[in-house]
């Protein structure tokens, strides 16, 4: 079994809320990630989870804020957010391993900044 | 830096002919390839990888690609497409490291069309 769960599918708000992504794995993968793609782009790099430990941020903008409570779960919370992030948030996970790593994908969460 | 291009934005195939989607890739080891294919607001779904040895390498729904270092090319191909393959497909290099996760780079994505 090779699933990444995301939730909510769709998410909608305004530049005032605060909402959370949520994504879970259990295929016992050590390494999160998460990914932001815009419209008819390639998936970029935000954020990597190893061993529950953050290890790299691409200088993401601090409204952005990700949490790893456990090797299973991955939350990337969002705060005063601007309509240009608006977009498809990914997560994916690998066994962390480095090097011969697989990435797996969930299948994002849509979001839409009013 | 490493880097994947992808020199086809948009592709266009009739149903039942054979295809093939470029990639080129710049790395300064030896690359961890994939590739992914994206339907309209889904995520990604790994078609196949190459990390070493056979430089023909299966994958899933009919796909295949082939690895070839001395033109630093892993082209994708299938050999009779159907109307459920229109996506976008992305070619990556995966992480390189002794150790610890690291994200993928991406190509620019090619949109394949299928005619009827």
């Amino acid at each position: 079994d090779t699933e990444v769960t995301q939730t909510p599918k769709h998410l909608v708000m305004g530049m005032t809320n605060k909402k959370s992504l949520k994504c879970e794995q259990h295929m016992g993968h050590r390494a999160m990630y998460w990914y932001k793609q815009k419209a008819k782009k390639p998936p970029e790099l935000m954020f990597v989870y190893s061993y529950e430990k953050l290890s790299i941020n691409e200088s993401v903008p601090s409204r952005f804020s990700p949490e790893c409570p456990n090797s299973s779960l991955l939350n990337l919370h969002l705060h005063a957010l601007q309509p240009e992030d608006s977009a498809l948030y990914l997560c994916a996970s690998s066994q962390g391993s480095g090097g011969l790593d697989t990435q797996y994908f969930g299948p994002g969460t849509r979001l839409t900044v009013l | 830096a490493q880097s994947v291009t992808q020199p086809d934005i948009h592709i266009t195939v009739s149903e039942g002919a054979s295809l093939e989607l470029r990639c080129n890739y710049s790395y300064g080891a030896t690359p961890y390839l994939f590739w992914y294919v994206q339907s309209p607001g889904q995520g990604l779904q790994l078609l196949l990888k190459y990390f070493s040895g056979d430089t023909l390498v299966q994958g899933i729904k009919g796909f295949e690609a082939e690895f070839k270092r001395s033109q630093s090319s892993f082209n994708l191909r299938k050999p009779s497409v159907h109307w459920s393959d229109a996506a976008e497909y992305f070619c990556a290099v995966g992480p390189y490291s002794g150790g610890g996760a690291d994200g993928l780079t991406f190509g620019k994505g090619t949109h394949l069309i299928i005619q009827p």
